[in-house]
This record gives C-alpha cells, sequence and structure tokens, in this order.
C-alpha cells in the first residue's frame, strides 16, 4: 500500500523557468510533510518542510504547498539552476513518534 | 559538523552469503535509523533505535536481518543469508531528539545480490 505517491518518474525544464512536482497521499493521520533531495551516490538532504496546519511554506527559491482536503502537496522551484537536477522526495510523518514514509521520487532535470 | 558516515559504499556478494554494514551517526544524535532503498522505490523503514533501544523494528524482515547498536553510537545492519532481493542501497539516517523533521542521511551502502 503506497501511501506517498509521486506519479511523475520524471520531470525535464529550462533553466530559469518554474519546476512543479508533485506530491498524493492517503493517510489522513499524516500532519507533517517533507521534501528530500538526493543527488546520486550520495542519501537524501532535507530540503523544505511543512505541518498540517499550514498550507505555505517558503525558503528561498522553494516554496511547499499543502491542500488537505485533496491530500495534496507540491514543490515548487522557482527559478530552477542545473544544480536542482536531483531525485526529489515526499515524505510525511503521522504524529512525532511515527517513521517517515517516503514517495517514489520524481527525478528533475534542469536544461539550459 | 560530520555528517553520517556509512560503510562500505559498495558490497557485492552471492545469495546465501551473509554480509554487514556498519553505521557512525552524526554525533549526540540518539535517534538512528536504518532504510532500505529498492531501485526505483522511496527509502522504507527497516529499523528505528532511540540511544540502544529498538522504537520500530516492524518492517525488518527478522528471519534473515538483524541490527544492533549496543552502546548508543554505532549501529551495525546484517543479512544473513541474502537473498536476491535484498539487492538495494542500504541508508543510515540519525536525529537530534527534538527536531522529529529533520533526519540526516549517510551516503547508502549499495549492495549487489548475485
Amino acid at each position: 500500500d503506497q501511501q506517498v505517491k509521486q506519479n511523475s518518474p520524471s520531470l525535464s525544464v529550462q533553466e530559469g523557468r518554474i519546476s512543479i512536482l508533485n506530491c498524493d497521499y492517503t493517510n489522513s493521520m499524516f500532519d507533517y510533510f517533507l521534501w528530500y533531495k538526493k543527488y546520486p551516490a550520495e542519501g537524501p538532504t532535507f530540503l523544505i518542510s511543512i505541518s498540517s496546519i499550514k498550507d505555505k511554506n517558503e525558503d528561498g527559491r522553494f516554496t511547499v504547498f499543502l491542500n488537505k482536503s485533496a491530500k495534496h502537496l507540491s514543490l515548487h522551484i522557482v527559478p530552477s539552476q542545473p544544480g536542482d537536477s536531483a531525485v526529489y522526495f515526499c515524505a510525511a510523518f503521522a504524529g512525532t513518534a511515527s517513521k517517515l514514509t517516503f514517495g517514489t521520487g520524481t527525478r528533475l532535470q534542469v536544461t539550459l | 559538523e560530520a555528517g553520517v558516515a556509512q560503510s562500505p559504499r559498495y558490497k557485492i556478494i552471492e545469495k546465501r552469503q551473509s554480509v554487514a554494514f556498519w553505521c557512525n551517526p552524526i554525533s549526540g544524535h540518539a535517534t538512528l535509523y536504518w532504510y532500505q532503498q529498492i531501485l526505483g522505490q522511496g527509502p522504507k523503514l527497516l529499523i528505528q533505535f532511540q540511544n540502544n533501544g529498538v522504537v520500530d523494528d516492524s518492517q525488518l524482515p527478522k528471519d534473515r536481518f538483524s541490527a544492533e547498536r549496543l552502546k548508543g553510537v554505532d549501529s551495525t545492519l546484517k543479512i544473513q543469508p541474502a537473498k536476491l532481493e535484498d539487492s538495494a542501497v542500504y541508508l543510515c539516517a540519525s536525529r537530534n531528539t527534538g527536531n522529529y523533521n529533520e533526519q540526516f542521511f549517510g551516503p547508502g551502502t549499495r549492495l549487489t545480490v548475485l
């Protein structure tokens, strides 16, 4: 049972344009969401997070939007840069003591 | 601040052999996780330690996988005997108590079972 879904396995965006990565979840108990970025041969690194009490969180070029009624979140990267090319994982918690559940990842390629 | 260290980085073994992975978390991090990431999937939690105690091992295949964190610092994950479907990247992560939202991951060990 895949509780966190990233339906687009890959995305290609031109440098300077907006990248939008999507994530859907099924577990209504999830109350904290995170995005991780992963380069080849490295472990995932934390990028940005959002609590279920908010609908938006910004950090520089990265913004995460949460639509609880639709059980959907998205990561916007503006402007996209070649260094943003990586695999992005959406992940979720259901309470502080619960485990982190990851999506399957979206590979972003930012082209020149 | 040094990151999470893992070794070896790569390991190739034949099915039915044994293998062990080592993880050294960030200094002071009480919580340690082992994840399995199969190609094309997201990381899946195998086991979570709080200091030297197990918090969650519900997804650890205990007939062949074992893990320990005897002194509450370093940890080892063992597979005995390995199966073809164990081919994956094994990631170790650690977290500071109280900062539950951010786990720091090591580079992982890529295991290939032939």
